[in-house]
């Protein structure tokens, strides 16, 4: 069974600035793909950034980008100048490959992120 | 918008009672998959449909029950309704593998939310 581990359950950053959120999973999956989700306080679970495992390449999209580390299992997310709307709970999710159709997600116990003026 | 609906958005009912949650997938999407979210268990996996057909099985309840429609639109069926049921409960979608830029991802509805007084 996979586990994933959010240490912080709670952070806050000033407005502009950059954040890390943390994220280290457990799993004896060599193939396998991780997520970040995203839930405002509207509760709206939304997909921030995905990551293949099978890619050496961290992905970004546009101010948010993820350090994967594979050996370590570990997958955090960096937030670059910060906004008000980035305030929410943050999902890391796992999920591992399957040849027929998809997965389920497995999710870590979030981290509430919030944004000051 | 996710383009994943979900009725009713809450749904208020007593102890006891049986409730039906309706999920609409994603146009193209053959996998459903149901969340519930509550506050002491937080997000977990109850059930997969792929295509009309029961695939996985999560921590879901035996009084808990769901089902996949030719249409594939999906019913997550609860009854005999406890106060610990009260939770948000999430139905997600994801395309069929082979989907550039889709594959292996899922997509979140509102969600559903759920008060047993």
């Amino acid at each position: 069974a996979q586990t994933v581990t959010q240490s912080q359950p709670e952070m806050s950053v000033q407005e502009a600035e950059t954040v890390t959120l943390s994220c280290t999973y457990d799993t004896s999956e060599n193939n396998y793909y991780l997520f970040w989700y995203k839930q405002p306080p509207s509760r709206q679970m939304i997909l921030v950034i995905r990551q293949e495992a099978y890619k050496q390449q961290n992905a970004t999209e546009n101010r948010f980008s993820v350090n994967f580390q594979k050996a370590a299992k570990s997958f955090s997310l960096k937030i670059s100048d910060s906004q008000l709307g980035d305030t929410a709970m943050y999902f890391c999710a796992f999920m591992k490959h399957a040849q027929i159709g998809n997965e389920k997600l497995t999710f870590g116990t979030g981290t509430r992120l919030t944004i000051i003026p | 918008d996710s383009g994943v609906t979900q009725t009713p958005k809450h749904l208020i009912t007593a102890t006891g009672q049986r409730v039906t949650l309706r999920c609409s997938p994603r146009s193209g999407d053959l996998s459903v998959y149901w969340y519930q979210q509550s506050l002491d268990q937080g997000l977990q996996f109850l059930i997969q449909y792929y295509n009309g057909e029961e695939r996985a099985k999560g921590n879901i309840l035996e009084r808990f029950s769901a089902q996949q429609f030719p249409d594939l639109h999906s019913e997550l069926n609860l009854s005999s309704l406890e106060l610990g049921d009260s939770a948000l409960y999430f139905c997600a979608s994801s395309p069929p593998r082979g989907l550039a830029g889709a594959a292996d991802t899922q997509y979140f509805g509102p969600g559903t939310r759920l008060t047993v007084l």
